[in-house]
């Protein structure tokens, strides 16, 4: 079936760009059916959706972060990025990347098993 | 953005009760709701979608309700691998927003 698995630092340092990477699995990326999403949630507290891309490279980011935020795909890996710039202690957080139905069916499933970023000097 | 609010933020209870948790929107979302379990060190998984519709494989005793701005996630005969974290979230439009989480612990 298919999986996602993020990978990169576990250690940001302040103003420093934090990178992850999602590598899809059991499926293609290609899909023109899915978009790929980015989900973050602080150590003990709730879930803020950061962005999702499309195949294409259409990208959707929440304004909140929009200024911060790039998010690439990269089809013939099967893997798809984030970027964040200018990170500071708030973005600390466990990062999930998910799959999302298109057609407003906008649920994730299934989501990777997330990367603790800490953003500390 | 629409605000998605859960009650009660915690809730105990004993293998084999109903559980009843509640999630309202701060406008009208129709059934565009999905709600997700959350166990420690782990992902959310989708329970359920369209407010009332049951994941592949998730078990019967969990089941959905509501429109517009109320919905209900109801986890009857409590078993012990149900006591996770609950979130609720809005799919009707961008950004998704989640509500705060239930936290459903062992009594």
């Amino acid at each position: 079936q298919l999986q996602l698995q993020e990978s990169g630092p576990g250690l940001v340092k302040p103003s420093e760009t934090l990178s992850l990477t999602c590598t899809v699995s059991g499926g293609s990326i290609s899909s023109s059916t899915y978009y790929w999403e980015w989900i973050r949630q602080p150590p003990g507290k709730g879930l803020e959706w950061i962005g999702s891309i499309y195949y294409s490279g259409t990208t959707y980011y929440n304004l909140s972060l929009k200024s911060r935020v790039t998010l690439s795909v990269d089809t013939s890996k099967n893997q798809f990025s984030l970027k964040l710039s200018s990170v500071t202690a708030a973005d600390t957080a466990v990062y999930y990347c998910a799959r999302r139905n298109g057609g407003n069916k906008n649920w994730f499933d299934p989501w990777g098993q997330g990367n603790l970023v800490t953003v500390s000097s | 953005d629409i605000q998605m609010t859960q009650s009660p933020s915690s809730v105990s209870a004993s293998v084999g009760d109903t559980v009843t948790i509640t999630c309202r929107a701060s406008q009208d979302i129709a059934n565009w709701l999905a709600w997700y379990q959350q166990k420690p060190g782990k992902a959310p998984k989708l329970l359920i979608y369209l407010a009332s519709n049951l994941q592949s494989g998730v078990p019967s005793r969990f089941s959905g309700s509501g429109s517009g701005t109320d919905f209900t996630l109801t986890i009857s005969s409590l078993q012990p691998e149900d006591f996770a974290t609950y979130y609720c979230q809005q799919a009707n439009n961008f950004p998704v927003t989640f509500g705060g989480g239930t936290r459903v612990e062992i009594k």
